[in-house]
């Protein structure tokens, strides 16, 4: 099976300031799909960003962007000008097509923003 | 347009009652999916069902744990003789179509609390 390593627990940042979630996957699939999802206190996931493996350009939206090395199997998230309400968990998610659409996802990071 | 509905929000048992959480997809998402959330970590697949078929049940507990998805109604996940360890939250999600690059959306989930 696929796993999805999430190596930072945790991680603060200043508000307005710029912070890079890092995750990292295992796969020897060539096709496949990245996800970042945010889960605040309410606990809802939120879908934040997606990304084609076979697309080279990095996904953007607004704030969000990433930083795709398919490679290396490296897929961070950053935030830029970060806001109080992007505080919550992140989830980095890798999803086939191949096992039945199933995501596959790491242990999470919890984002501080300080005022 | 509603999104991914679950109820209860929250629910409560004692070992050995019977647990029954329920899915309402997306209106014109014939798609759905379970995911188990244990406390400090990630979201772990559980099965994926589309109406009236299991297409994957590889995550599911062997005993105890059944999932169904009628023709008429919500998604079901029953969890017979609960324990102490069944305590989590579940949530649910859905999509229009299979294949890897359709998004998830995911419900508010289940917080199911064994006494």
């Amino acid at each position: 099976a696929q796993t999805v390593t999430q190596s930072q627990p945790e991680m603060s940042v200043q508000e307005a300031e710029t912070v890079t979630l890092s995750c990292t996957y295992d796969t020897s699939e060539s096709d496949y799909y990245l996800f970042w999802y945010k889960q605040p206190p309410s606990r809802q996931m939120i879908l934040v960003i997606r990304q084609e493996a076979y697309k080279q350009q990095n996904a953007t939206e607004n704030r969000f962007s990433v930083n795709f090395q398919k490679a290396a199997k490296s897929f961070s998230l950053k935030i830029s000008d970060s806001q109080l309400g992007d505080a919550a968990m992140y989830f980095c998610a890798y999803r086939s097509p191949n096992t039945g659409n199933q995501f596959y996802f790491g242990t999470g990071t919890s984002l501080t923003v300080i005022p | 347009n509603a999104g991914v509905m679950q109820n209860p929000r929250h629910l409560v048992r004692r070992r050995g009652q019977e647990a029954r959480l329920r899915c309402s997809p997306m209106k014109g998402h014939s798609h759905v999916y379970w995911y188990r959330q244990l406390p400090e970590e990630g979201l772990k697949f559980m099965v994926y069902l589309q109406k009236e078929n299991i297409i994957d049940e590889s995550g599911m507990p062997k005993e105890r744990f059944s999932a169904e998805f009628p023709k008429e109604g919500p998604s079901i996940l029953r969890i017979q003789q609960v324990v102490r360890g069944d305590s989590a939250a579940y949530f649910c999600a859905s999509s229009p179509f299979s294949g890897g690059k359709e998004t998830q959306y995911f419900g508010p989930g289940t917080r199911l609390l064994v006494l």
